[in-house]
């Protein structure tokens, strides 16, 4: 099975700050990496799909790059709402896997 | 819109079996491949399994496999999920995952339903 490796696993950040979590895969994935958002309580959200499209009625704020083994996913100014757990996933082959998830909290 | 609603879950005693349904609305379900993700409690999510939007195609982690079976209805627009031999490590909240027909993403998710396994 691929291995999705999110760093770091929690983050305390405030309002207004620029943040970025990496994803890395334990073999190449080519650009089959989704990224979602999980407040507590709730299912998980699509934000970015193949590595770097925003998903629809996502807000421009977010976004996503990288190719091979290595993905970012980018909150350029956070937002209230933004605080939440946040999972790669890589869809190259089956099983397709997720990543252990970053937790973004308020500072 | 595209709505999502599983049922089913409940508590049950290891070595047990339940059934989970997922009732799809807003969409043209028979168009979509479909799956089922776990979370278990403070463990991230886990994918389970898949099914083609025909139903000939199907695919199950290795911890389920020969355990659960996935199936779908796509007269009565239903998913299912059939899960046998319990355990404790099955426990999780169960979500009713939708694939768009034009990428390997999960773009809708089910409210879960929640399955304990315990004696």
């Amino acid at each position: 099975d691929i291995q999705m490796t999110q760093s770091p696993s929690s983050l305390s950040a405030s309002a207004g700050d620029r943040v970025t979590i990496t994803c890395r895969a334990s073999e190449t994935i080519r650009h089959y990496l989704n990224w979602y958002q999980q407040s507590p309580g709730k299912a998980p959200k699509l934000l970015i799909y193949s590595a770097s499209s925003l998903h629809s009625g996502v807000p421009s704020r977010f976004s996503g790059g990288g190719y091979g083994t290595d993905f970012t996913l980018t909150i350029s100014s956070l937002q209230p709402e933004d605080f939440a757990t946040y999972y790669c996933q890589q869809t190259y082959t089956f099983p397709w896997t997720f990543g252990q998830g970053t937790k973004v909290d308020i500072k | 819109q595209v709505q999502l609603g599983e049922s089913g879950g409940g508590v049950v005693q290891p070595g047990k079996s339940l059934r989970l349904s997922c009732e799809a609305s807003g969409f043209i379900f028979s168009s979509y491949g479909m799956h089922w993700v776990r979370e278990a409690s403070g463990k991230g999510l886990q994918w389970v399994a898949y099914i083609s939007d025909a139903g000939s195609g199907t695919k199950y982690a290795d911890s389920v496999k020969g355990r659960f079976t996935i199936s779908r209805d796509n007269s009565k627009n239903m998913l299912y999920l059939e899960m046998n031999s319990l355990r404790v490590d099955d426990s999780a909240v169960y979500y009713c995952v939708r694939q768009p027909d034009s990428g390997r993403t999960f773009d809708y998710w089910g409210q879960g339903t929640l399955v304990t396994v315990s004696s």
